[in-house]
């Protein structure tokens, strides 16, 4: 089984804190990503990375930034946390060709809240 | 937990055809989104859609929420259409999100 591990399911800061996400995947995917989930307007992509040292910005990147050093991690970095980056952040990793359905595997999640 | 089901697994279309993609659910939701899933394995967000109907171009979407369903549908397809269609829902306020198995669209040229 793939897995997926986020490095804490709950995490309060303060506003101006850096933060950092981490996630990890044990499957040697090449494919990683980060969404933010937040009630009203569903999952949205902030960045991917199809490779080491590779990303991409995705739909929301404004206030985050990525770090790809190795294959199995992608982190997630707020340089600056706001309030407004209160939300529930996702992890996900996938093969390089996605041939078959179901083939984006999540980590559980990290709650995060900015006070 | 809530059930998440797609239909069909599978369809091949000719270039130019409609699809009618459909994603049923076995409890009352407080999100549903389609997403399309290229080759590449990045999820891109088509519709929000937890009840109504909304239109993007070629693409469209109405969920029932009250027959616990919701339709997709694409017109005038393009061989860049293919890829996977997932249906995912979200039970209550800061549930997890739970996705269908897909809907893979080959669309021929």
């Amino acid at each position: 089984d793939v897995k997926v591990t986020q490095s804490s399911r709950y995490l309060v800061k303060r506003t101006g804190e850096k933060v950092f996400l981490e996630c990890v995947q044990d499957m040697d995917h090449e494919n990683m990503f980060w969404y933010r989930q937040d009630p009203g307007l569903g999952l949205r992509l902030i960045y991917f990375s199809y490779d080491v040292k590779m990303k991409e910005k995705g739909d929301i990147p404004e206030g985050y930034s990525v770090s790809r050093e190795k294959k199995e991690r992608f982190s997630l970095i707020l340089e600056s946390a706001s309030t407004n980056q209160t939300s529930m952040y996702l992890c996900a990793s996938s093969p390089p060709l996605a041939g078959i359905s179901d083939t984006q595997y999540f980590g559980p999640g990290t709650r995060l809240t900015v006070l | 937990g809530i059930q998440v089901e797609q239909s069909p697994p599978d369809l091949i279309l000719q270039e130019g055809a409609n699809s009618t993609l459909r994603c049923n659910f076995s409890d009352s939701v407080n999100n549903l989104q389609w997403f399309h899933q290229n080759p590449w394995g990045q999820l891109i967000n088509l519709f929000y859609i937890p009840s109504g109907t909304k239109q993007n171009g070629r693409l469209s979407a109405t969920t029932v929420a009250t027959e616990r369903y919701s339709l997709l549908y694409i017109s005038s397809s393009q061989t860049t259409d293919s890829g996977v269609y997932f249906c995912a829902v979200e039970r209550n306020r800061d549930d997890k999100i739970i996705f269908g198995k897909g809907t893979r669209l080959h669309i021929l040229p």
